[in-house]
C-alpha cells in the first residue's frame, strides 16, 4: 500500500506570496492531519480534516487555512508569507484517530522557505 | 494546555550501549501515547501504547507506559549506527482533540561506530 505523498517536496517563495501545499493520504485513511515542524518549536499542530470537514484547528493565524476533497486528498494554504513560516509542514493520515487507533502516518513532508 | 516533554534532549552513546528515553505528559483526557523515530525525512511510526496496551516491544526496542506516573521510557539495546534519529515522543487524547497529536521537543540520539 503506496504511503502519504506530499507535493511540492521543496518550495522558495518570497514574503506576502501565498503557497498551496498537497497531501494524499494512504488509501482508505479518511483523517488528515498538517503539522508544522521547526528547530525551535518542534512539532506543532495545525488542522485536521475528516469527510470534508475541519474537525479541529492549532493555535495558529487565519493565514493558514485547509480543505479536504471527497478523495480525502487535502490541501493547505498560507497567505501573505511571513520569514516566520519558513519550516518543514507534514502531513499525517489515519483510518479515523479515536475510532480505533490514532496512529497517524506522515509523509515525507514539504519544506517552505521563505525569503 | 497539554504538554509533552522528553529527556534528555540529546544523547552520544557507542554501538552497543543501551538507551533509555524519558517521555512525561500532562494532557487532559488521555487516550494514547505515541513513539516515533525522525531520520532525515518523514516521521516514521514505533509505537503506540494505550491503557490496554502499556508494553510494547520490537526486536531492540521496548516501551512502557505508567499512567499513574503519567510517564512512558523507549528503551533501546545494541544499539546500532542506524539507530542515530530524533525520537519523538506524542500523546493523543479524547473529546474534540480531533485528529490532534501533541509531541515533545524529541530526544537527538547519536551513536558512533
Amino acid at each position: 500500500k503506496a504511503g502519504v505523498t506530499q507535493t511540492p517536496r521543496y518550495l522558495i517563495k518570497t514574503r506576502g506570496q501565498q503557497v498551496t501545499l498537497s497531501c494524499s493520504p494512504i488509501s482508505g485513511h479518511r483523517s488528515v492531519s498538517w503539522y508544522q515542524q521547526t528547530p525551535g518549536q518542534g512539532l506543532q499542530f495545525l488542522f485536521e480534516y475528516f469527510s470534508e470537514t475541519q474537525r479541529n484547528k492549532g493555535n495558529f493565524p487565519g493565514r493558514f487555512s485547509g480543505r479536504q476533497f471527497s478523495n480525502s486528498r487535502s490541501e493547505m494554504n498560507v497567505s501573505t508569507l511571513e520569514l516566520g513560516d519558513s519550516a518543514l509542514y507534514l502531513c499525517a493520515s489515519s483510518l479515523e484517530p479515536g475510532a480505533l487507533t490514532d496512529t497517524q502516518y506522515f509523509g515525507p513532508g514539504t519544506r517552505l522557505t521563505v525569503l | 494546555e497539554d504538554k509533552v516533554v522528553q529527556s534528555p534532549l540529546s544523547l552520544v552513546v557507542h554501538e552497543g550501549d543501551t538507551v533509555t528515553l524519558n517521555c512525561s505528559y500532562e494532557v487532559t483526557n488521555f487516550r494514547s501515547l505515541l513513539w516515533y523515530k525522525q531520520e532525515k525525512k518523514a516521521p516514521t511510526f514505533l509505537f503506540m501504547l494505550t491503557s490496554s496496551g502499556i508494553e510494547k516491544k520490537s526486536g531492540r526496542l521496548s516501551s512502557i507506559l505508567d499512567k499513574k506516573e503519567l510517564f512512558s521510557i523507549l528503551n533501546i539495546t545494541a544499539t546500532q549506527t542506524g539507530d542515530s534519529a530524533i525520537y519523538l515522543c506524542a500523546v493523543g487524547a479524547g473529546g474534540t482533540s480531533y485528529g490532534k497529536l501533541t509531541f515533545g521537543q524529541g530526544t537527538i540520539l547519536t551513536v558512533h561506530p
